[in-house]
Order: C-alpha cells, then structure tokens, then sequence
C-alpha cells in the first residue's frame, strides 16, 4: 500500500528554532508539494516540485522557508528561524505529473507548535 | 480575544440519507476537479476526480457532478454512513496545481 510519508508528526518548538520537515513522496511519482493549513487560511500552496525541480514557491515566506528535494525519495521544508504564527499542519502531497490526472496524495502532515 | 477562522458549510444528515456536497470553483481554465475527504488528524484523501470534459462520474457510493456554465461542483454521497463523517474539499487543477475550497463539515448521525 503505497503512501505518502512525513516525519515528525509532530513537532514543538521554541521561537527561533530551526525546524526541518521531512518528506517521502510515493516512489515513482514525480510532483511533490507542500501545503499549510490552518484555520484562518485553509489549505495553501507553499511550494511544488517537479522531477525535483521547483517550479512554484510563491506562496512560501522565502525570507524565513526552504523548500529542497535532495533526492527523488525526500522533500524537505525548513523554517529558520520559526515564529509562532508558523503553527500549522503541514502536509506533502506527491503526484505524477504527464498521466493522465493530476490527483496528489497527501501525507499525514506534521502539526507544528512554535511556542 | 476571539479567534475568527474560516466559517465552514455544515451538512448533518441521518444515516442512511443521501448527501450533497456543493463547491463553487473560480477558474474557468481549470481542466480537473478532485474531491478530498479529510478526518480530524490525518491528511486529505482523495475520493473521486472528474475532468473537464465530462459532466458526471460515479464511483462507489459516491458521484460527482461539473457544471462548468456556473463553474459548480458537486459530491453525491449515497446511504450516508457514520464513517463518511469528515471535512471534504473540492479542489481545481490548473497546470498540475491544485487549488482548494474552503471545505464543509458532513456530520453523519447514526
């Protein structure tokens, strides 16, 4: 049963802190995105890879996040340094991109606490 | 103070009943709609997609309706089961990126 997976589930934090998500997008797909959602906004869009490569951060804070993709089996999202009003669940989704849909298949999310 | 967040559509339906989900989307251009169902602490799930050159699709037990005159989207749930309690959201694609409604809370009662 292929999956999305994410590490940590969850994470708390001081201010300040750096904090790395992890992602392990369905082997063989070759879209990624990371999404924030909370309850004010919903889910947004932060940033979207594609065979690795990034194709859209403009929903992402650049001064403060990173999105990477160091392999085809990892996606990474950092905030450095986190705020408070980072608190959020942050989900990765893979996909494939050139089939015949565009459906992304979303992790379990990491709920993160900047306290 | 009080908080103020996105004041989600409700729908409370018996068990048993069928359900109807609606979903304005903005984009005209879009070309592929997906529906996703989301319980408390887990992430999205996909449900049922439709393309934009069709105006209806069936799965089990649930169907998913485009009316792209009015750009509207609907989820049909058939025999509304406890277990279909959640949050769904409909989503339209545009060049492989999604963008999705605000959601609505389906409460199923037994």
């Amino acid at each position: 049963d292929a999956r999305v997976t994410q590490t940590p589930r969850h994470k708390v934090t001081e201010m300040g802190q750096e904090v790395t998500m992890r992602c392990q997008p369905i082997l063989g797909h070759n879209t990624v995105f990371w999404y924030r959602q909370t309850m004010m906004q919903g889910l947004e869009l932060l940033a979207y890879f594609r065979n690795r490569a990034p194709l859209d951060d403009s929903g992402m804070p650049k001064d403060r996040f990173s999105a990477e993709m160091p392999d085809a089996t990892l996606a990474t999202l950092k905030i450095q340094p986190s705020e408070p009003r980072d608190s959020a669940v942050y989900f990765c989704a893979s996909g494939f991109s050139g089939g015949y849909t565009d459906t992304q298949y979303f992790g379990p999310g990491t709920r993160l606490t900047v306290l | 103070g009080e908080s103020v967040g996105l004041h989600l559509p409700t729908l409370s339906v018996q068990e048993g009943d069928n359900s109807i989900i609606n979903c304005a989307y903005s984009n005209s251009a879009s070309d592929y709609f997906i529906w996703y169902k989301q319980e408390s602490g887990k992430g999205p799930q996909f449900i049922i997609d439709i393309r934009s050159n069709m105006d209806k699709r069936q799965g089990q037990r649930v169907t998913v309706l485009l009316n792209k005159t009015v750009k509207h989207l609907s989820l049909q749930i058939a025999a509304t089961q406890p277990g279909d309690s959640a949050v769904y959201f409909c989503a339209e694609s545009y060049y492989g990126k999604l963008t999705f409604g605000q959601g609505t809370i389906l409460t199923v009662h037994p």
